[in-house]
């Protein structure tokens, strides 16, 4: 059964510093690993999807790598700002029966201090 | 292009009771799968739906079942309700043999149960 944690919970701060958001899963045999975004009460956004034949994605100020054989996933964000206040999700996409579904982490919840 | 909709975006029920939420799928999307989102944590895979059959389930009681329609569009309904089911639901679409198997998502219902 796949698990897919999240480290750190919670992330404050300052305006303008990199930071990093970690992501870890138990079965390296995923499809693809998404980064999701989610505001209060909000449904999600998805920021970045890697392939499970790629390392690295990139958008803007996001980076996300992905190394299958050690089960992990970093995203980075840089030179962070208050709008970047959010809720990060990881989530890894594998395939169950004959059904390919998404197995989310618990989320990072990040605050940027103006 | 309209993308996943779901209605309605909130609902106040009481236990016991049962309710129906809806989903309308990105255009060109096939297969619909529901997610439970409890408050602080990432959203829960309940099941999938393709060709108006359930493809797959996660590990949800048989008091959530649901719908696909002809037109892919989706119903979850959840009986005899219970003050643990209160969360956000998620509705995530996606065409069927795409390689990348990107799930686009819905802005979510909240669910209260008093």
């Amino acid at each position: 059964k796949q698990e897919v944690t999240q480290i750190p919970a919670a992330l404050s701060v300052p305006e303008g510093e990199n930071l990093v958001l970690n992501c870890s899963f138990t079965d390296s045999a995923i499809y693809n690993l998404q980064w999701f975004r989610q505001d209060p009460g909000k449904g999600l956004t998805s920021l970045l999807l890697i392939q499970s034949s790629q390392r690295e994605q990139t958008s803007g100020r996001l980076n996300a790598s992905l190394d299958k054989s050690s089960g992990r996933s970093t995203l980075y964000i840089a030179a962070s700002q208050p709008g970047d206040s959010a809720t990060y999700l990881c989530a890894v996409a594998s395939i169950s029966g004959s059904a390919r579904q998404l197995t989310f982490g618990s989320g990072t919840q990040l605050t940027v201090l103006p | 292009d309209a993308g996943v909709t779901q209605s309605p975006t909130h609902l106040i029920k009481t236990r016991g009771q049962q309710v129906t939420l809806r989903c309308s799928p990105k255009s060109g999307h096939d297969t619909v799968s529901w997610y439970q989102q409890a408050l602080g944590q990432g959203p829960q895979f309940i099941f999938q739906y393709y060709e108006e059959e359930e493809r797959q389930r996660g590990n949800f009681p048989d008091r959530f079942s649901g719908h696909q329609f002809p037109n892919y569009s989706s119903e979850l309904n959840v009986n005899a309700l219970l003050l643990g089911d209160s969360a956000l639901y998620l509705c995530a679409t996606s065409r069927t043999g795409e390689a990348k198997n990107i799930q686009y998502f819905g802005a979510g219902t909240r669910l209260s149960v008093l």
